[in-house]
Protein backbone atom coordinates (compact mmCIF):
# COMPACT_ATOMS: atom_id res chain seq x y z
CA UNK A 1 0.00 0.00 0.00
CA UNK A 2 1.38 3.29 -0.64
CA UNK A 3 -0.38 5.70 0.75
CA UNK A 4 0.64 8.79 2.24
CA UNK A 5 2.65 8.08 4.98
CA UNK A 6 3.23 9.89 8.32
CA UNK A 7 5.55 9.77 11.18
CA UNK A 8 5.24 9.99 14.25
CA UNK A 9 1.96 8.72 14.55
CA UNK A 10 2.45 10.57 18.60
CA UNK A 11 5.13 13.09 19.76
CA UNK A 12 4.79 14.09 23.12
CA UNK A 13 6.78 17.76 23.87
CA UNK A 14 6.92 19.58 26.73
CA UNK A 15 6.41 23.51 26.35
CA UNK A 16 9.63 25.11 24.89
CA UNK A 17 10.95 22.14 22.57
CA UNK A 18 10.96 21.67 18.80
CA UNK A 19 8.90 19.26 17.17
CA UNK A 20 9.50 17.50 13.61
CA UNK A 21 6.70 15.98 11.92
CA UNK A 22 7.59 13.93 8.83
CA UNK A 23 5.20 13.40 5.60
CA UNK A 24 6.11 10.58 2.67
CA UNK A 25 3.18 11.61 -0.24
CA UNK A 26 2.05 8.74 -1.84
CA UNK A 27 3.95 7.48 -5.17
CA UNK A 28 4.12 9.62 -7.86
CA UNK A 29 2.73 12.64 -5.99
CA UNK A 30 4.65 16.11 -5.80
CA UNK A 31 2.47 18.08 -3.85
CA UNK A 32 2.38 18.34 -0.49
CA UNK A 33 -0.01 19.98 1.85
CA UNK A 34 -0.60 20.48 5.82
CA UNK A 35 -3.25 20.60 7.30
CA UNK A 36 -4.16 21.20 11.59
CA UNK A 37 -7.22 19.98 12.86
CA UNK A 38 -7.87 20.97 16.42
CA UNK A 39 -9.88 18.72 19.30
CA UNK A 40 -13.74 18.60 17.99
CA UNK A 41 -13.50 21.30 14.58
CA UNK A 42 -12.52 20.94 11.03
CA UNK A 43 -9.00 20.25 9.25
CA UNK A 44 -7.43 23.97 8.33
CA UNK A 45 -4.99 24.60 5.60
CA UNK A 46 -1.46 25.43 7.08
CA UNK A 47 0.85 25.26 3.37
CA UNK A 48 1.06 23.67 0.31
CA UNK A 49 4.95 22.25 -0.91
CA UNK A 50 5.96 21.23 -4.36
CA UNK A 51 9.82 20.01 -4.30
CA UNK A 52 12.03 22.48 -3.20
CA UNK A 53 9.53 25.22 -3.44
CA UNK A 54 7.19 26.73 -0.55
CA UNK A 55 4.17 27.67 -2.71
CA UNK A 56 1.18 29.08 -0.17
CA UNK A 57 2.13 29.20 3.11
CA UNK A 58 -1.02 31.46 3.88
CA UNK A 59 -1.94 29.24 6.59
CA UNK A 60 0.77 29.38 8.65
CA UNK A 61 1.19 31.47 11.81
CA UNK A 62 4.03 33.59 10.74
CA UNK A 63 6.66 32.59 13.79
CA UNK A 64 7.74 29.59 14.74
CA UNK A 65 6.37 27.11 12.26
CA UNK A 66 8.27 26.19 9.42
CA UNK A 67 7.80 23.56 6.36
CA UNK A 68 10.22 22.25 3.66
CA UNK A 69 9.84 19.62 1.21
CA UNK A 70 13.44 18.92 -0.11
CA UNK A 71 14.52 17.18 -3.54
CA UNK A 72 15.22 13.94 -1.60
CA UNK A 73 13.28 12.67 1.60
CA UNK A 74 10.36 13.54 3.24
CA UNK A 75 8.09 16.87 3.80
CA UNK A 76 9.53 18.08 7.19
CA UNK A 77 6.99 20.42 9.41
CA UNK A 78 8.95 21.87 12.30
CA UNK A 79 7.30 23.72 15.28
CA UNK A 80 10.06 25.53 17.44
CA UNK A 81 9.43 26.15 21.07
CA UNK A 82 6.43 24.74 21.05
CA UNK A 83 2.93 26.08 23.41
CA UNK A 84 -0.02 23.83 25.02
CA UNK A 85 -2.37 25.74 21.90
CA UNK A 86 -0.09 23.64 19.33
CA UNK A 87 -1.58 20.57 20.60
CA UNK A 88 -3.65 19.28 17.60
CA UNK A 89 -3.40 16.72 15.28
CA UNK A 90 -1.53 17.44 12.18
CA UNK A 91 -2.40 15.72 9.11
CA UNK A 92 -0.57 15.39 5.50
CA UNK A 93 -1.63 15.18 2.27
CA UNK A 94 -0.28 14.83 -1.19
CA UNK A 95 -2.00 15.29 -4.78
CA UNK A 96 -0.55 14.62 -8.28
CA UNK A 97 -0.94 17.48 -9.71
CA UNK A 98 -1.41 20.96 -8.92
CA UNK A 99 -4.92 21.79 -10.15
CA UNK A 100 -7.59 22.94 -7.60
CA UNK A 101 -9.38 20.06 -8.89
CA UNK A 102 -7.26 17.14 -8.14
CA UNK A 103 -7.82 14.32 -4.95
CA UNK A 104 -5.83 15.09 -1.75
CA UNK A 105 -5.31 11.91 0.01
CA UNK A 106 -4.56 11.91 3.28
CA UNK A 107 -2.23 10.71 5.75
CA UNK A 108 -2.93 8.71 9.10
CA UNK A 109 -1.86 11.99 10.83
CA UNK A 110 0.86 13.45 13.59
CA UNK A 111 -1.36 13.44 17.04
CA UNK A 112 1.64 15.98 19.01
CA UNK A 113 1.04 16.57 22.53
CA UNK A 114 2.42 19.39 24.62
CA UNK A 115 2.59 18.77 28.15
CA UNK B 1 -11.64 33.98 0.94
CA UNK B 2 -14.02 30.79 0.93
CA UNK B 3 -16.33 29.96 3.93
CA UNK B 4 -17.64 26.67 4.14
CA UNK B 5 -20.38 25.96 6.65
CA UNK B 6 -21.77 22.58 7.66
CA UNK B 7 -25.19 21.07 8.68
CA UNK B 8 -26.05 18.91 10.77
CA UNK B 9 -23.08 18.82 13.65
CA UNK B 10 -24.70 15.49 14.82
CA UNK B 11 -26.71 12.87 13.15
CA UNK B 12 -28.48 9.83 15.03
CA UNK B 13 -30.50 7.51 12.48
CA UNK B 14 -31.39 3.40 13.02
CA UNK B 15 -29.64 1.46 10.35
CA UNK B 16 -31.33 0.97 7.21
CA UNK B 17 -32.30 4.84 7.16
CA UNK B 18 -31.01 7.30 4.90
CA UNK B 19 -28.71 10.21 6.31
CA UNK B 20 -28.31 13.54 4.71
CA UNK B 21 -25.32 16.15 4.91
CA UNK B 22 -25.59 19.92 3.43
CA UNK B 23 -22.99 22.12 2.99
CA UNK B 24 -22.73 25.88 1.79
CA UNK B 25 -19.94 27.92 0.38
CA UNK B 26 -19.42 31.50 -0.04
CA UNK B 27 -16.61 31.49 -3.09
CA UNK B 28 -18.75 31.04 -6.45
CA UNK B 29 -15.51 30.26 -8.41
CA UNK B 30 -14.87 26.94 -6.11
CA UNK B 31 -15.06 24.05 -8.37
CA UNK B 32 -14.40 21.25 -6.29
CA UNK B 33 -16.30 19.62 -3.55
CA UNK B 34 -14.97 16.44 -1.85
CA UNK B 35 -16.49 14.77 1.07
CA UNK B 36 -14.23 12.99 3.86
CA UNK B 37 -14.93 9.60 6.71
CA UNK B 38 -12.96 10.30 9.27
CA UNK B 39 -12.98 7.29 11.85
CA UNK B 40 -11.88 7.95 15.16
CA UNK B 41 -8.14 8.29 15.28
CA UNK B 42 -7.49 8.04 11.68
CA UNK B 43 -6.66 9.61 8.61
CA UNK B 44 -9.68 11.59 6.24
CA UNK B 45 -10.83 9.03 3.60
CA UNK B 46 -12.16 10.30 0.45
CA UNK B 47 -15.28 8.92 0.20
CA UNK B 48 -17.35 10.75 -2.80
CA UNK B 49 -16.32 14.05 -5.14
CA UNK B 50 -17.88 16.37 -7.60
CA UNK B 51 -16.90 18.81 -9.52
CA UNK B 52 -19.12 22.01 -10.76
CA UNK B 53 -19.31 20.47 -14.35
CA UNK B 54 -21.74 18.09 -12.65
CA UNK B 55 -24.84 18.36 -10.33
CA UNK B 56 -24.88 14.79 -9.32
CA UNK B 57 -22.84 11.61 -8.44
CA UNK B 58 -23.80 8.54 -6.88
CA UNK B 59 -20.94 5.38 -5.84
CA UNK B 60 -23.04 2.71 -4.54
CA UNK B 61 -25.57 3.90 -1.71
CA UNK B 62 -23.50 7.22 -1.11
CA UNK B 63 -24.42 10.15 -3.70
CA UNK B 64 -23.47 13.93 -3.81
CA UNK B 65 -25.02 16.69 -5.31
CA UNK B 66 -24.37 20.15 -6.20
CA UNK B 67 -26.37 23.17 -6.64
CA UNK B 68 -24.14 25.59 -8.26
CA UNK B 69 -26.93 29.10 -8.02
CA UNK B 70 -27.63 28.33 -4.24
CA UNK B 71 -23.94 27.85 -3.77
CA UNK B 72 -25.17 24.42 -1.49
CA UNK B 73 -23.80 20.48 -1.59
CA UNK B 74 -25.16 17.42 -0.09
CA UNK B 75 -24.04 14.02 0.69
CA UNK B 76 -26.79 11.38 0.92
CA UNK B 77 -26.15 7.37 2.49
CA UNK B 78 -28.85 5.37 1.78
CA UNK B 79 -29.37 1.90 3.84
CA UNK B 80 -26.93 3.07 6.89
CA UNK B 81 -24.92 0.25 8.29
CA UNK B 82 -23.00 0.68 11.82
CA UNK B 83 -19.84 1.12 10.08
CA UNK B 84 -20.90 4.11 8.72
CA UNK B 85 -20.48 6.20 11.43
CA UNK B 86 -18.30 8.34 11.59
CA UNK B 87 -17.33 12.00 11.13
CA UNK B 88 -18.07 13.39 7.82
CA UNK B 89 -16.51 16.71 6.66
CA UNK B 90 -17.26 18.65 3.42
CA UNK B 91 -14.88 20.68 1.34
CA UNK B 92 -14.30 23.17 -1.14
CA UNK B 93 -11.54 24.22 -3.47
CA UNK B 94 -11.27 27.89 -4.58
CA UNK B 95 -10.29 28.08 -8.48
CA UNK B 96 -6.53 28.61 -8.48
CA UNK B 97 -5.74 27.75 -5.36
CA UNK B 98 -4.54 24.52 -4.40
CA UNK B 99 -5.56 23.95 -0.60
CA UNK B 100 -9.35 22.63 0.43
CA UNK B 101 -11.33 24.74 2.76
CA UNK B 102 -13.30 22.43 5.56
CA UNK B 103 -16.83 22.21 7.21
CA UNK B 104 -16.91 21.69 10.82
CA UNK B 105 -17.74 18.23 10.56
CA UNK B 106 -21.22 16.00 11.30
CA UNK B 107 -21.02 13.09 13.89
CA UNK B 108 -23.06 10.45 12.20
CA UNK B 109 -24.14 7.51 14.33
CA UNK B 110 -25.72 4.72 13.00
CA UNK B 111 -27.71 2.53 15.29
CA UNK B 112 -28.64 -1.03 14.78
Amino acid sequence: NAGVMQNPRHLVRRRGQEARLRCSPMKGHSHVYWYRQLPEEGLKFMVYLQKENIIDESGMPKERFSAEFPKEGPSILRIQQVVRGDSAAYFCASSQTATSTDTQYFGPGTRLTVL
Amino acid sequence: GENVEQHPSTLSVQEGDSAVIKCTYSDSASNYFPWYKQELGKGPQLIIDIRSNVGEKKDQRIAVTLNKTAKHFSLHITETQPEDSAVYFCAASPTGFQKLVFGTGTRLLVSP
